[in-house]
């Protein structure tokens, strides 16, 4: 069974400094997909970033990036320049090929301050 | 489009009771999702739809529960005789095929079972 543990349940960052939030996970698969997902406040979750498992390069989106080790099953994600409205819960999440079954860690709840 | 759509927000029942929660998927979506969170945990998969076909079922769906999506557009599910441990936020997301993982998520439906 494919499991996603988030060791950090809560971490803050003040404004515009750099933060990054862990992520590993167990699989047997050599296909599948990782995601950050974003949850604000009393909001719905949106999606931050998506790694393909068979692509080397990490992916980044803005201020996001994460740091992608396939060997480690590690996949942490790392914001830039925080602002005020990346104060939200952090969800890694797994998914294998050809499959629907998302697993998603325990979150990290991240507070930037100003 | 005003993205995903749950109703009600919230529901309060007492135990034994059934309780019916609706979702209105983005109109060009034709996947859709049904999620259980409980307070401090990342959201764990119920069912997925693809169309009207229900493809795949968690063994957390217990007989209780039950999922419909018919004509392959609002999706609805019901849980019956309600057990305080059905006290959740039942979220629904949706996503188009070929875009593996990007789920959009509606605010979700609180369910308390007194």
């Amino acid at each position: 069974a494919q499991t996603v543990t988030q060791s950090q349940p809560e971490m803050s960052v003040q404004e515009a400094e750099t933060v990054t939030l862990s992520c590993t996970y167990d699989t047997s698969e050599s296909n599948y997909y990782l995601f950050w997902y974003k949850q604000p406040p009393s909001r719905q979750m949106i999606l931050v970033i998506r790694q393909e498992a068979y692509k080397q390069q990490n992916a980044t989106e803005n201020r996001f990036s994460v740091n992608f080790q396939k060997a480690a099953k590690s996949f942490s994600l790392k914001i830039s320049d925080s602002q005020l409205g990346d104060t939200a819960m952090y969800f890694c999440a797994f998914m294998k090929y050809n499959n629907n079954d998302m697993r998603f860690g325990a979150g990290t709840r991240l507070t930037v301050k100003p | 489009d005003t993205g995903v759509s749950q109703n009600p927000r919230h529901k309060i029942t007492k135990r034994g009771q059934n309780v019916t929660f609706r979702c209105d998927p983005i109109s060009e979506h034709n996947r859709l999702y049904w999620y259980r969170q409980t307070l401090g945990q990342g959201p764990e998969f119920l069912t997925y739809f693809q169309n009207e076909a229900q493809l795949e079922k968690s063994r957390l769906l217990s007989d209780r529960f039950s999922a419909e999506r018919p004509k392959g557009s609002f999706s609805t599910l019901e849980i019956q005789r309600t057990e305080q441990g059905d006290s959740a936020m039942y979220l629904c997301a949706s996503s188009r095929t070929g875009e593996a993982g990007e789920l959009f998520f509606g605010e979700g439906s609180r369910l308390t079972v007194l």
